[in-house]
């Protein structure tokens, strides 16, 4: 079993729809928790972080944690074609991102105009 | 803010032969360094862990006599890759880790270096 796990995808929706990536983790140690967005031929960029049990939203993005069930989703409304990338779930022992975090394989999405 | 650069952006150089990426913390300190290595269509692989003014700590599989890391200042770690070959060749991610916000220490990623070994 990987450390974090998502779904390869490709998850394909609808211009203005919803996506919802997920990500499972098996370190029930983990602190914090980060989303990043890949585009084909760059490197991540950080979109999102969380740390505490529930939502944080930030513009079209929200962070979902759940500690109990080891699960953090990013849930992107509005969906764009301009959001099409890989998504890279990391998650990382300490409260401050200390030491190394530990990235799953990536979940790609594809908006379709 | 949080910006960090890499240099070169692509190199092409021959088997044999070494080369020496840098990757700059523009507007923080960077405690710590890390540099990932990531192949066509797959994952970040995760390569070594390297704090200022210290030895880096390399991940199982890696040859620290083959990638060489410096982490000689809280805004500059260099990974030279010496005597490279054709398998070398890989899109090179350095990524910086500081106080950018308060108390929390994210992690901001360079551009990454495409590195082609013929």
């Amino acid at each position: 079993q990987k450390e974090v796990e998502q779904n390869s995808g490709p998850l394909s929706v609808p211009e203005g729809a919803i996506a919802s990536l997920n990500c499972t983790y098996s370190d029930r140690g983990s602190q914090s928790f980060f989303w990043y967005r890949q585009y084909s031929g760059k490197s991540p960029e950080l979109i999102m972080f969380i740390y505490s049990n529930g939502d944080k939203e930030d513009g079209r993005f929200t962070a979902q944690l759940n500690k109990a069930s080891q699960y953090v989703s990013l849930l992107i409304r509005d969906s764009q074609p301009s959001d099409s990338a890989t998504y890279l779930c990391a998650v990382n022992r300490q409260r401050t991102n200390a030491g190394k975090s530990t990235f799953g394989d990536g979940t790609t999405l594809t908006v379709k105009p | 803010g949080a910006v960090v650069s890499q240099h070169p952006s692509r190199v092409i150089c021959k088997s044999g032969t070494s080369v020496k990426i840098e990757c700059r913390s523009l507007d923080f300190q960077a405690t710590t360094m890390f540099w990932y290595r990531q192949f066509p269509k797959q994952s970040l692989m995760l390569m070594a862990t390297s704090n200022e003014g210290s030895k880096a700590t390399y991940e199982q599989g890696v040859e620290k006599d083959k990638f060489l890391i410096n982490h000689a200042s809280l805004t500059l770690s260099t990974l030279t890759v010496t005597s490279a070959h054709p398998e070398d060749s890989s899109f090179y991610i350095c990524s910086a880790r500081g106080a950018t916000s308060g108390a929390f220490y994210e992690q901001y990623f360079g551009p990454g270096t495409r590195l082609t070994v013929t």
